[in-house]
């Protein structure tokens, strides 16, 4: 099982400022088959990124991701009061798929 | 528009059972692979379950293995979680997911409350 590990669990930053939230993995993450999520309270995830670095459909392009192997990185250039929030990091690449702990990003 | 309804979540027992369904729209049901992931209240993710588009594979995490079955009637347009022998830390929002470079879509959720 791939252990994904985020960090840092909390991060404040205020709007304007530039975040990058980091994904480690237990192994290399095959054909860089790793996604990041967005949720906020009471809202389903939502997909952002897929193969570490394209990003989803109607996703700003503020938001980027990058890394290969075990090493990711999500980076939100400058942040807008709706990027606070939680991001999750997931392997899809084998089974089990799984997610890391998450990053709470609040407003400084 | 693609839409994900999850519904059968509830109140149980534990050492209870419940069969969770998703209810799918705006795609071709049977081409895409699907998944389950819960939340538990305040936590993370969890995957939970994977199915193929034509059910020939099929994956389970470690923590649901032999207690939970993933189906599909893809000339319902459905998926189905069976959860079996329940217990206090299954209690949890199940979303169902399409799963296509990640999982790009995703249902509002089912509560399973597991108490006594």
């Amino acid at each position: 099982e791939i252990v994904l590990t985020q960090s840092p669990g909390t991060l404040s930053l205020s709007p304007g400022e530039r975040a990058a939230l980091s994904c480690r993995a237990s192994q290399s993450v095959s054909s860089s088959y790793l996604a990041w999520y967005q949720q906020k309270p009471g809202q389903p995830p939502r997909r952002l990124i897929y193969g570490a670095s394209s990003r989803a459909t109607g996703i700003p392009d503020r938001i980027s991701g990058s890394g290969s192997g075990t090493d990711f990185t999500l980076t939100i250039s400058r942040l807008e009061p709706e990027d606070f929030a939680v991001y999750y990091c997931q392997q899809y690449g084998s089974a089990p798929y799984t997610f890391g702990q998450g990053t709470r990003l609040e407003i400084k | 528009e693609v839409q994900l309804v999850e519904s059968g979540g509830g109140l149980i027992q534990p050492g209870g059972s419940l069969r969770l369904s998703c209810a799918a729209s705006g795609f071709t049901f049977s081409t895409y692979d699907m998944s389950w992931v819960r939340q538990a209240p305040g936590k993370g993710l969890e995957w939970i379950s994977f199915i193929s588009h034509s059910s020939s594979a099929i994956y389970y995490a470690g923590s649901v293995k032999g207690r939970f079955t993933i189906s599909r009637d893809n000339a319902k347009n459905s998926l189905y979680l069976q959860m079996n022998t329940l217990r206090d830390d299954d209690m949890a929002v199940y979303y169902c997911a399409r799963v296509t470079w990640g999982f790009d879509y995703w249902g509002q959720g089912t509560l399973v409350t597991v108490s006594s």
